[in-house]
């Protein structure tokens, strides 16, 4: 039931571009998405809830597809503080605000 | 407004003892989350509350675990009897909303080690 996310890890140069996803093997009602940097807390990026409705930081952008069960995390213009590890919460449908998350992507950004 | 706190941050303890966390949400929030992390691993739902009500419970969750949230303020989290495979952070996060999808604000984590 855990959402797989690809690539499981990936290594950028600074103005570089990524994109991570996420995929289910169960309808989904809303994908959030956290990024973690070693020794803290996840810290919020983004939600996409069934319908379209979007809510996050206005320099990330992702997407959902409802259809393919999948969501997408784009990741422009990649700074320094970009690293860390990203993952995706989904809530299944038809909607229950529990949360499963993802095996997680870590990104490296280098100067 | 402080955030999410969690208290104790780290706990040592020697199997088959008793173990006691606690979440302060931040407070207008009505949803309260426990999740467990092992390294490099996503956060792992336990549990979570809408006000002091206990919604859904983790089916990976033996009879061990225990939450409340009474009053619908702060949370504890109780493991009876540890097993060194509760090794792990206990991340809390809460949330605003009854019926809407907001983010969750998590708090910096106990991390507890079975020894």
């Amino acid at each position: 039931q855990q959402p797989v996310q690809s690539p499981q890890a990936v290594i950028l140069r600074e103005g570089e571009d990524a994109v991570i996803n996420c995929s289910s093997s169960k309808a989904l009602y809303s994908v959030h998405w956290y990024r973690q940097k070693h020794g803290e807390a996840p810290v919020f990026l983004m939600i996409l809830l069934k319908g379209g409705e979007q809510k996050g930081h206005e320099k990330i952008s992702a997407s959902f597809n409802e259809k393919k069960q999948q969501s997408s995390l784009y990741l422009t213009a990649s700074q320094l503080s970009y690293s860390g590890t990203y993952f995706c919460g989904t809530e299944n449908w038809p909607g229950t605000y529990k949360y499963i998350f993802g095996t997680g992507t870590r990104l490296k950004v280098l100067a | 407004d402080t955030g999410v706190s969690q208290d104790p941050r780290h706990k040592i303890t020697k199997r088959g003892q008793n173990v006691t966390f606690r979440c302060d949400p931040i407070s207008e929030h009505n949803r309260l989350y426990w999740y467990r992390q092992t390294l490099g691993q996503g956060p792992e739902f336990l549990t979570y509350f809408q006000n002091e009500a206990q919604l859904e419970k983790s089916r990976l969750l033996s009879d061990r675990f225990s939450a409340e949230r009474p009053k619908g303020s702060f949370s504890t989290l109780e493991i009876q009897r540890t097993e060194q495979g509760d090794s792990a952070m206990y991340l809390c996060a809460s949330s605003l909303g009854e019926r809407n999808h907001y983010e969750q604000y998590f708090g910096p984590g106990t991390r507890l080690t079975v020894t």
